[in-house]
C-alpha cells in the first residue's frame, strides 16, 4: 500500500495562476480531507468529502475548489492563486467504519505564490 | 465551535528528561482525542489516541489520558531521546471522523544530547 500520495511535492506559482494539487489513496477510505499548515496556526481544514460525489467546506474554503469523482482521488484546485495561499497543503483520508476517526496523512505539497 | 489549545514552543529539553506537553480542548459532546507527530519535512503520523473518558493512549513510550473533568489530554514521556525532536499536534474529532480533525497550533520539541 502506498497510503496517501500527493503531487507535486513543491510548486511555485505567480499571482493569478491556477493549479491543481493531486491527492490519491489506496486504502479504500470513504473520508478524505484537505488541510493547510501555516506557521503558528496548526492545520486548518479547507474542504472535506465523505464519499464520491459529496464534498463540503471546512474552516478556510475561500479560493479553493474540490471534487470527488472517485473514492481514490480528491484533487484541490486553486482558481486564482494569491500570496496568502502560500502554505503547506496536506491531504488525509480515513475509514468510514471501525477506526474511522484516525486520519492518515500524505507527505504534503509546499506551495509558494509570488 | 470546537477548539484545541496546546502549549506553544519551542520546548527544549535535555536527553532523558521528563516531557509534558499540555493540551486542553473545547467541544460539544464526547470527542475523540489524538496526538500526531510531524518530523522535519514529513507529513503527520498518528502517535496515540483515546476515544472516551479515562482512556489512556500510549505508543513509543508516550502516554496521554483523556480527562473529561478537566477537558485535557496532556502528552507525557518519562525519558526523551534526541530522535523525539519533532512538532507535536493535539487534535480532536467530534464528528465521527467524517468532517476532519480540529488541531492545536503545534508544539515544537527540541531534545539536546
Amino acid at each position: 500500500n502506498a497510503g496517501v500520495t500527493q503531487t507535486p511535492k513543491f510548486q511555485v506559482l505567480k499571482t493569478g495562476q491556477s493549479m491543481t494539487l493531486q491527492c490519491a489513496q489506496d486504502m479504500n477510505h470513504e473520508y478524505m480531507s484537505w488541510y493547510r499548515q501555516d506557521p503558528g496556526m496548526g492545520l486548518r481544514l479547507i474542504h472535506y468529502s465523505v464519499g464520491a460525489g459529496i464534498t463540503d467546506q471546512g474552516e478556510v474554503p475561500n479560493g479553493y475548489n474540490v471534487s470527488r469523482s472517485t473514492t481514490e482521488d480528491f484533487p484541490l484546485r486553486l482558481l486564482s492563486a494569491a500570496p496568502s495561499q502560500t502554505s503547506v497543503y496536506f491531504c488525509a483520508s480515513s475509514a468510514s467504519s471501525g477506526n474511522q476517526e484516525t486520519q492518515y496523512f500524505g507527505p504534503g505539497t509546499r506551495l509558494l505564490v509570488l | 465551535g470546537d477548539s484545541v489549545t496546546q502549549m506553544e514552543g519551542p520546548v527544549t529539553l535535555s536527553e532523558e528528561a521528563f516531557l509534558t506537553i499540555n493540551c486542553t480542548y473545547t467541544a460539544t459532546g464526547y470527542p475523540s482525542l489524538f496526538w500526531y507527530v510531524q518530523y522535519p519535512g514529513e507529513g503527520l503520523q498518528l502517535l496515540l489516541k483515546a476515544t472516551k473518558a479515562d482512556d489512556k493512549g500510549s505508543n513509543k513510550g508516550f502516554e496521554a489520558t483523556y480527562r473529561k473533568e478537566t477537558t485535557s489530554f496532556h502528552l507525557e514521556k518519562g525519558s526523551v531521546q534526541v530522535s523525539d525532536s519533532a512538532v507535536y499536534f493535539c487534535a480532536l474529532s467530534s464528528g465521527g471522523g467524517a468532517d476532519g480533525l480540529t488541531f492545536g497550533k503545534g508544539t515544537h520539541l527540541i531534545i539536546q544530547p
